[in-house]
């Protein structure tokens, strides 16, 4: 099993949907939990991040996790096309560990 | 003013040859990191320096060798390009000691093509 778990889609919502994407992930030492979004031809940039379990909330963006399930959600809510990118996962037990990333799900919103 | 730069963009050369990619970042941070993206976009990290030391050294071919000047800079040299070496690499800096920010600042990529 891979240490973070993220469907590759790609996944296609209506503008104006709330989106919902999801990692989950093995290893239980893990305690800080991060959104990135890539858009094509440019480097990953960082959306949330999240220390231990529970909800944090910035505008559009929700991000979630549950350390129980090994479970990780970001919800984007009233979606618009620009938020057409991939999204990774990543997450580190430490804060001077190295950080491992999902495999990112690629997501279009339809104007 | 660019956060993480990195030179060349683009790099198109032949196998066998022996190539470098440049990294500077202008945040102040600690530590500087480089990732492969491969072509289904997994990202994968290949070494870490903090203040100009290797801290994390993944399982990477030694034609693969980083090197740090100081710690605003890291760059990466390949020696005897291989086809399987083409990607997108990806300098990334961040401040892990001190502060309540967390996370990666990257680069925008250089996309290596070996031909």
């Amino acid at each position: 099993q891979k240490e973070v778990e993220q469907d590759p889609g790609p996944l296609s919502v209506p503008e104006g949907a709330i989106v919902s994407l999801n990692c989950t992930y093995s290893n239980s030492a893990f305690q800080y939990f991060m959104w990135y979004r890539q858009y094509s031809r440019k480097g990953p940039e960082l959306l949330m991040y999240t220390y231990s379990s529970g909800n944090k909330e910035d505008g559009r963006f929700t991000a979630q996790v549950d350390k129980s399930s090994k479970y990780i959600s970001l919800f984007i809510r009233d979606s618009q096309p620009s938020d057409s990118a991939t999204y990774l996962c990543a997450m580190s037990a430490a804060r001077d560990d190295k950080i491992i990333f999902g495999k990112g799900t690629r997501l279009h919103i339809l104007p | 003013d660019t956060a993480v730069s990195q030179t060349p963009k683009y790099l198109v050369t032949q196998m066998g040859n022996d190539k470098s990619i440049k990294c500077e970042q202008n945040l102040g941070h600690d530590t500087m990191y480089w990732y492969k993206q491969d072509s289904k976009k997994f990202l994968k990290i290949m070494f870490s320096y903090n203040n100009k030391e290797l801290i994390i050294n993944e399982t990477v071919p030694n034609r693969f060798s980083p090197k740090s000047p100081d710690k605003a800079h890291l760059n990466l040299h390949i020696n005897s390009l291989e086809l399987g070496d083409s990607a997108v690499y990806f300098c990334a800096s961040s401040q892990v000691t001190t502060g309540a920010d967390y996370g990666y600042t990257f680069g925008s990529g250089t996309r290596l093509t070996v031909v």
